[in-house]
């Protein structure tokens, strides 16, 4: 069975700082990974995901991920956090033939002036 | 562009009642999917679905059901609800393989 830990259920940084966001996964074989940006009150939005043609993968707003299998490890990071920022961060997993799309418990970035 | 489409958005239930949530998608999507999402739980899979007429339980499974007759909705029933049910519930349609889910508004659904 795959499933996902986003490890820190809380990141609070600076505005400017670097933003680092933990997701490991467990899978028999490498998956497809997903990040997944939520703002208060509102659906989820895509940030970037990972399909294998690129272990560093570029997203919206300036986030990125890499995905290092050695480590299964999907980890998002920003070099500088803005305001705007401050949304739940939620890493997800799918695989198989029924492309079952599992998440982890999410983690909630606050950004600091 | 409308993409997945929940109605109703807010609802409240009193312990017994049923309800159906109603999930559209209009992007020919084979796969749909109902989340629930509680605080510190992050997104949990209740139902989902690989294609019209077909559906499967996903990790939280009891006290719903679900019915996917037309591809493009996906209906979520309470049969008789219990405050143990007040959440968040998101839909999401997704193309499969390396596509991406799409998610609705969500439906905020408190039982007393």
């Amino acid at each position: 069975a795959q499933s996902v830990t986003q490890l820190g259920s809380h990141v609070s940084v600076s505005e400017g700082a670097l933003v680092l966001l933990r997701c490991n996964y467990s899978s028999s074989v490498p998956p497809y990974l997903f990040w997944y940006v939520q703002y208060p009150n509102q659906g989820l939005q895509l940030l970037l995901k990972y399909t294998s043609a690129a272990t560093l993968v570029k997203g919206i707003n300036g986030f990125e991920a890499e995905f290092k299998k050695s480590e299964t490890s999907f980890h998002l990071t920003k070099p500088s956090a803005h305001m705007s920022d401050a949304a739940e961060y939620f890493c997800a997993v799918s695989r198989g033939s029924n492309y079952k799309l599992t998440f982890g418990k999410g983690t909630l970035l606050t950004v600091n002036p | 562009n409308a993409g997945v489409t929940q109605t109703p958005k807010f609802r409240v239930l009193k312990t017994g009642q049923s309800m159906t949530l109603l999930c559209a998608q209009d992007m020919n999507h084979e796969y749909m999917y109902w989340y629930r999402q509680d605080p510190g739980m992050g997104l949990r899979l209740i139902h989902y679905s690989v294609g019209e007429g077909t559906t499967a339980k996903g990790e939280v499974p009891d006290g719903y059901n679900v019915s996917r007759l037309k591809k493009q909705n996906f209906l979520l029933g309470l049969e008789s609800a219990a405050p143990s049910q007040t959440s968040v519930y998101f839909c999401a349609s997704s193309g499969g393989g390396r596509s991406e889910a799409f998610f609705g508004q969500g439906t905020r659904l408190t039982v007393v």
